[in-house]
């Protein structure tokens, strides 16, 4: 089955603690993308990758890391979360030609930093 | 700056009625249009899209949008929604020299009763 899967799907941790959130496709995609959505604000982008070792910065990149290493794998790394972190977050891919064709979403990460 | 309204935050509609879900946009060039649609606890799902061609789109689930250049809008509509159909509803546009980024609304929240 097509998809995409993040992991964990909910967290709870504390200010400074570094953690990854894990985002993988099984559907050959060059482009993968992550996103924050909050109430009121809509979903709004972090960072995405045109392909393997290709990366550029979203509309709020600030206190993130991305890596892309291998095509299906585009963790999300937060060095030192804040509580202003707290967040529902979307990994997503489509494949070549980027956001304009349909994008496929993951089922999304809780995370609460307290 | 380029950006995305949509004018509601809330469309409370009886079953069986018609709906429409308002979205504008500011651009100075040429957009791609989209909409996307979110179940409860689930990730974001594509309903439709407006690349080029035919204004009047028709999606998933019976749902159609309609572009209008001059009034820069892409309003979603459905004739007869069902219980089914109640989920947030996301607008989003794609700038033409930036097909990387995707830039969305802050979301409708369609609440269908019975």
């Amino acid at each position: 089955e097509a998809q995409v899967t993040q992991n964990p799907r909910y967290l709870i941790t504390v200010t400074g603690k570094k953690l990854t959130v894990t985002c993988s496709q099984n559907m050959n995609h060059e482009y993968m993308s992550w996103y924050r959505q909050d109430p009121g604000l809509g979903l709004r982008q972090i960072y995405y990758s045109m392909n393997v070792e290709v990366t550029d910065k979203g509309d709020v990149p600030e206190g993130y890391k991305v890596s892309r290493k291998e095509k299906r794998n585009f963790p999300l790394i937060l060095e030192s979360p804040s509580p202003n972190q707290t967040s529902l977050y979307f990994c997503a891919s489509t494949g070549s030609g980027g956001a304009r064709n349909e994008q496929f979403f993951g089922p999304g990460t809780r995370l609460t930093v307290l | 700056a380029q950006s995305v309204t949509q004018l509601d935050s809330q469309v409370p509609v009886f079953e069986e009625a018609p709906v429409e879900l308002r979205c504008n946009y500011s651009s100075s060039v040429s957009v791609y249009l989209f909409w996307y649609v979110q179940y409860p606890n689930q990730g974001l799902q594509l309903l439709l899209k407006y690349l080029s061609g035919s204004t009047l789109v028709k999606g998933i689930n019976g749902f159609e949008a309609e572009f209008n250049k001059s009034q820069t809008s892409f309003h979603l509509r459905k004739p007869s929604v069902h219980i089914s159909d109640t989920a947030e509803y996301f607008c989003a546009v794609i700038l033409s020299y930036n097909t990387d980024k995707l830039i969305f609304g802050t979301g409708t929240r369609l609440q269908v009763f019975p």
